[in-house]
């Protein structure tokens, strides 16, 4: 069965900290991977990963893809309490739909 | 655009009770999809559409029905509400062509069932 892992779970960092957050993947068709920002109500659209993508950036921002190891991280640098949030990873599959990771809910505390 | 909307963004049902979430995207796109998202989980996969008069089941389908009649409306169905179905409700569209596939979300629809 398909499944995205992220870790952690949960992290409490203070502002200024960097912070890397985790997601692999088992899957069977691998076409892309997404990367999404939650804060009190829908996901918002982050990055998403291809073969032919493998590292995007957007301000503080940052995600790579490691389709050897079948993971990615997503990586903010000098966090501050905006960036309190879950973060939700899925990957596309061929089969037309997404699957979502459990999420990393992030707190960063002034 | 309007993007993605969903209504009504509260409901409270009753057990046994019926109720249909709208969704409506104006942005064209070919697929949706319907998700629910436990408290502390992440979002499960209802239905999804590929097109208009195409549905299929997602991971969670039981006790849900859905239906495309254009490319724009993709409304979803709850015969008999139990309350396993309390949840936050979120609606999505995508244009898949290439490698061109982000998820646009409406604002949710939480739903609790007593």
């Amino acid at each position: 069965e398909d499944k995205v892992v992220q870790s952690p779970l949960s992290l409490v960092v203070h502002e200024g900290d960097t912070v890397t957050l985790n997601c692999s993947y088992e899957v069977t068709n691998f076409r892309s991977l997404l990367w999404y920002k939650q804060e009190k109500k829908a996901p918002t659209f982050l990055f998403m990963l291809t073969s032919s993508g493998i590292e995007k950036k957007s301000g503080r921002l940052s995600s790579i893809l490691d389709k050897k190891e079948l993971s990615s991280i997503l990586n903010i640098t000098a966090t501050q309490t905006g960036d309190s949030a879950i973060y939700l990873c899925a990957y596309d599959n061929y089969g037309q739909n997404f699957v979502f990771g459990p999420g990393t809910r992030l707190s960063v505390l002034p | 655009n309007a993007g993605v909307t969903q209504t009504p963004k509260f409901r409270i049902l009753k057990i046994g009770q019926s109720m249909t979430l709208q969704c409506t995207q104006d942005m064209n796109h070919n697929y949706m999809y319907w998700y629910r998202q436990d408290p502390g989980m992440g979002l499960k996969l209802i239905y999804y559409s590929v097109g208009a008069g195409i549905t299929d089941k997602g991971e969670v389908p039981n006790g849900y029905n859905v239906s495309r009649s254009t490319t724009e409306d993709f409304p979803l169905r709850l015969e008999l509400a139990a309350p396993s179905q309390t949840s936050v409700y979120f609606c999505a569209s995508s244009y898949r062509a290439g490698e061109r596939n982000e998820q646009y979300f409406g604002p949710g629809t939480r739903l609790t069932v007593t």
